[in-house]
């Protein structure tokens, strides 16, 4: 079946550093969007790319879809520990607008 | 601000019950979503309603039912619940829109003894 892969499960940074997460689909995507899990808390929304190559910012946060369309990754600049807590990524396949698929997301641990 | 709302937040449930786990919204969303979260296996999809009185299997139907007898309400039914359906259960809706954001409830998390 379809599958979005997520790496890496866990990433512990010190403060201040950078972080990445990536997100590979089996199959080509209609738009992509990423979401963040506070500890305990539900998932929220960040943002949706839907063009091929799209690169947005949120302040430290840069997200890009691959040209191909099944690929993407969320950078975030400067860890603060603001940004503790589990970031998902979630696929639209094509033909599938009602579904998203979820990666397993990603636990980023921030240290001071 | 979109309102997503489960009806509990811990349950405690006995194998082979019937169990019951309520979801409402209150922003007119035609769309909505059963996950169940587990550690290293991300939101896995059980069943979606497109809208009332209509309703779609996802990927881990099995043991599951559903009903959307008014639009704003999603239950999601263990007819029969087993140990290995303990789980974080959440709930989210959708507008039928061109985007495709899904609003999400605070879960529940529901451990069967």
């Amino acid at each position: 079946g379809q599958q979005v892969m997520q790496i890496p499960q866990y990433q512990h940074v010190q403060e201040g550093e950078d972080f990445t997460t990536y997100c590979n689909s089996s199959t080509t995507l209609s738009n992509i969007q990423w979401y963040k899990q506070r500890p305990g808390g539900h998932p929220v929304f960040l943002i949706q790319l839907v063009k091929s190559g799209e690169v947005k910012k949120q302040k430290r946060l840069t997200f890009q879809f691959g040209e191909a369309k099944k690929n993407s990754s969320l950078h975030i600049t400067a860890t603060q520990t603001t940004d503790v807590g589990t970031y998902f990524c979630a696929g639209s396949p094509r033909g599938g607008y009602n579904k998203l698929i979820f990666g397993a997301g990603t636990r980023l641990a921030v240290h001071p | 601000d979109v309102k997503v709302t489960q009806s509990s937040r811990y349950l405690v449930k006995r194998t082979g019950e019937k169990v019951f786990l309520e979801c409402v919204q209150d922003m007119d969303h035609e769309n909505m979503f059963w996950y169940r979260q587990d550690p290293g296996l991300g939101l896995r999809l059980i069943y979606f309603s497109y809208d009332v009185k209509m309703k779609e299997k996802g990927d881990i139907p099995e043991g599951y039912s559903v009903s959307r007898e008014k639009k704003e309400r999603f239950s999601l039914i263990l007819e029969s619940a087993s140990t290995n359906q303990t789980s974080m259960y959440l709930c989210a809706s959708r507008k039928r829109t061109s985007t495709n954001i899904q609003y999400f409830g605070a879960g529940t998390r529901l451990s069967v003894l």
